[in-house]
C-alpha cells in the first residue's frame, strides 16, 4: 500500500530564508507527483505537477525535484516570504488501479517578517 | 470558471440525523473526487467518480456512507446516521483526467465542507 510522509510536520523560518520540504513515498510505481498548497480554511490548490519521467519543475520562486528510484521529492522555496506561510502537501497518483491522488499530510510552513 | 463548488461550507448536525454534502464539478471535467480530511488521518480519498460512474469506493469507511453523481455537473456524499467521529472537512475535486491517465492533469480542489457532528 502506497504511503506518503512529510517531514517536517511544521517548520517556521524568518522572511528571505530559503527552504526545503520533504517528501517520500514507498511505492516508486507512480504516474506523477504533485504538490499543494491549502491555507487556512480553504481548498488545496496545486502548486507543481512533477510526471514520472521528469526531475524537476519550476514555477517563479518554487521548484520540485523528483528522484523515484529513491521514493523522494523535495519542495524548494527561495526567498520566501509572509505569504508563504501555508500547508503544503504532497500527493502520488499511483498506477494499475488509478485510484487518484494519496496525500502525505503536510508540512505547516510560517515564515515571519 | 467558478471552480469547484461545495455545499454547504459548514454543518452542525446531531448524532443519528443524515447529512448530505453537494459538489459541482468544474464543467468539462470527467472525474471527480470526495476526500475526507482529519488532524488524525489527514487526507483520505473515499470515493472516485470517472464519466459519472464510481470506479473505486474502497475508501468509503462504511455502509452509512454513499455517494452519487447522476449527471456530469452534479454529486452528493450522504452520511446516514451521523455520528460524532464523522466530524471532519469534507473535499470534492475534480480533473479532466481520465481512469488512468500519464498526463496527470491538475486536480481542482472546492474549498470543503465542514462538517461537526455533536
Amino acid at each position: 500500500k502506497q504511503e506518503v510522509t512529510q517531514i517536517p510536520a511544521a517548520l517556521s523560518v524568518p522572511e528571505g530564508e530559503n527552504l526545503v520540504l520533504n517528501c517520500s513515498f514507498t511505492d516508486s510505481a507512480i504516474y506523477n507527483l504533485q504538490w499543494f498548497r491549502q491555507d487556512p480554511g480553504k481548498g488545496l490548490t496545486s502548486l507543481l505537477l512533477i510526471q514520472s519521467s521528469q526531475r524537476e519543475q519550476t514555477s517563479g520562486r518554487l521548484n520540485a525535484s523528483l528522484d523515484k528510484s529513491s521514493g523522494r521529492s523535495t519542495l524548494y522555496i527561495a526567498a520566501s516570504q509572509p505569504g508563504d506561510s501555508a500547508t503544503y502537501l504532497c500527493a502520488v497518483m499511483i498506477g494499475q488501479a488509478g485510484t487518484a491522488l494519496i496525500f502525505g499530510k503536510g508540512t505547516t510552513l510560517s515564515v515571519s517578517s | 470558471d467558478a471552480g469547484v463548488i461545495q455545499s454547504p461550507r459548514h454543518e452542525v448536525t446531531e448524532m443519528g440525523q443524515e447529512v448530505t454534502l453537494r459538489c459541482k464539478p468544474i464543467s468539462g471535467h470527467n472525474s471527480l473526487f470526495w476526500y475526507r480530511q482529519t488532524m488524525m488521518r489527514g487526507l483520505e480519498l473515499l470515493i472516485y467518480f470517472n464519466n459519472n460512474v464510481p470506479i473505486d469506493d474502497s475508501g468509503m469507511p462504511e455502509d452509512r456512507f454513499s455517494a452519487k453523481m447522476p449527471n456530469a455537473s452534479f454529486s452528493t456524499l450522504k452520511i446516514q446516521p451521523s455520528e460524532p467521529r464523522d466530524s471532519a472537512v469534507y473535499f470534492c475535486a475534480s480533473t479532466s483526467a481520465g481512469w488512468v491517465s500519464p498526463s496527470g492533469n491538475t486536480i481542482y480542489f472546492g474549498e470543503g465542507s465542514w462538517l461537526t457532528v455533536v
